[in-house]
């Protein structure tokens, strides 16, 4: 299996840009969680699904972030209207049911001017 | 999920067995311990969990105290590749509320 994989990898952008970073699950996990990693915060678990429902997003820092699964072999999140301080590498990690061995991707670095 | 207590930092030389602690005190139970580990650049990797036994895999084992409120990952033979941020998490993979909370870990720097 490929594992999970996330794109893209860098992404630089300017303030008030639309940011849109996606993940493709490893096949037949049904649990996919997106987080984030800052020096000042570490890593923050933002939302998660299962069986392509949003379970819990209480992490998803403000409205301006969303996150999407249409079907169990894709993901999205979107940041609109990205913010400098938006800027840090984002995961995607996907799992067979709720369990805890979690497969994460390479990340995406994003850096917002 | 319980809290989790780890040293900051550790050394260890190549070859050599590194011994990483971790303390939960608090952990119910039901919770699982829980072992990851970040090479830098790169996205966390379980390592190895365990609820009361000791367990042991290709890549660690996990030697958890009698009552619970301790645990020691154990790399038998360190490499340079070993170097990376380990995290210890106490987790109830059957609770309702499913979030793995990264601490902040402990950075092993495997010496040559």
């Amino acid at each position: 299996d490929a594992g999970v994989i996330q794109s893209p990898r860098h992404e630089v952008t300017e303030m008030g840009q639309e940011v849109t970073l996606r993940c493709k699950p490893i096949s037949g996990h049904n649990s996919l969680f997106w987080y984030r990693q800052t020096m000042m915060r570490g890593l923050e678990l933002l939302i998660y699904f299962n069986n392509n429902v949003p379970i819990d997003d209480s992490g998803m820092p403000e409205d301006r972030f969303s996150a999407k699964m249409p079907n169990a072999s894709f993901s999205t999140l979107k940041i609109q209207p990205s913010e400098p301080r938006d800027s840090a590498v984002y995961f995607c990690a996907s799992s067979l049911l709720e369990l805890g061995e979690l497969f994460f991707g390479e990340g995406s670095r994003l850096t917002v001017l | 999920d319980a809290k989790t207590t780890q040293p900051t930092s550790m050394d260890c030389a190549e070859g050599r067995a590194a011994n990483l602690p971790c303390n939960h005190s608090t952990i119910s139970g039901n919770e699982y311990v829980y072992w990851y580990r970040q090479i830098h650049s790169q996205g966390p990797q379980y390592i190895i969990h365990g609820l009361k036994n000791n367990e042991t895999n290709e890549m660690a084992s996990l030697i958890i105290t009698e009552d619970r409120k301790s645990s020691t990952l154990i790399l038998p033979h360190a490499t340079l590749r070993d170097t990376a941020v380990y995290y210890c998490i106490a987790f109830n993979s059957g609770g309702s509320n499913y979030k793995l909370t990264f601490g902040k870990g402990t950075l092993l720097t495997v010496n040559p």
